[in-house]
């Protein structure tokens, strides 16, 4: 199946740094999704993505589908971005909407 | 304000008991998911339903079952908790033609 890989590991930055986390899909996909789990569990969707860009305030994300690698940017990093980062593929001709998951980022902001 | 709710939040249980997971969403939406994930590990989709009466199996093997009787409704269940069924539970929910999914704020199960 599908692998998809996720760098870096762990991540730590001082408050106001800038960082770009990668996700590396070893096959073509129709659906790619961040998103960000805080420390309390909680998942929440950052991007639907499969290719372009996109930006939402501080975040911004790029799927190159051809090259099949997607990045996750977050400018003025702020300590209530920490936590862990995943990113998902679907690959689903049926549109099931069936995600397969990355190890995650594991990103700690320091103020 | 539309949302997912699921219950309980933290479950702590002896092992052979029959628990069910419970997982409610208020948006309507057809498609629902169960994923698995264990401290500090990716999630694995163990179960999801296109709508009512539908439901797979996922990636991940799952000694559990589920059911979609309502839209909005979408337990699991374990007949005989284990030790290896510890693990924390998120259901998840996406409508036709969105591209987002919500997530519940999950199941943290401990069978002991």
């Amino acid at each position: 199946g599908i692998q998809v890989e996720q760098s870096p590991p762990d991540l730590i930055l001082q408050e106001g740094a800038n960082s770009t986390l990668r996700c590396n899909f070893s096959d073509s996909v129709n659906n790619l999704q961040w998103f960000h789990q805080n420390p309390w569990g909680q998942l929440i969707n950052l991007f639907y993505i499969p290719s372009g860009t996109k930006q939402n305030g501080r975040l911004s994300a790029t799927t190159v589908a051809t090259e099949r690698y997607s990045l996750l940017y977050i400018s003025s990093s702020q300590t209530t971005d920490s936590g862990v980062y995943f990113c998902a593929v679907g690959v689903s001709a049926r549109n099931t909407g069936k995600l397969i998951f990355g190890q995650g980022t594991t990103l700690q902001v320091k103020p | 304000e539309a949302d997912i709710y699921q219950t309980p939040r933290y479950l702590v249980i002896g092992t052979g008991k029959k628990i069910t997971l419970e997982c409610s969403q208020t948006m309507g939406h057809d498609k629902m998911y169960w994923y698995q994930q264990d401290p500090g590990m990716e999630l694995h989709l163990i179960h999801y339903s296109y709508g009512v009466n539908s439901t797979e199996k996922g990636d991940l093997s799952s000694e559990s079952t589920v059911s979609r009787i309502r839209t909005e409704h979408f337990p699991l269940t374990l007949e005989s908790a284990r030790p290896s069924h510890t693990s924390q539970y998120l259901c998840a929910s996406r409508g036709t033609g969105s591209y987002g999914y919500t997530f519940g704020s999950g199941t943290r199960l401990t069978v002991v």
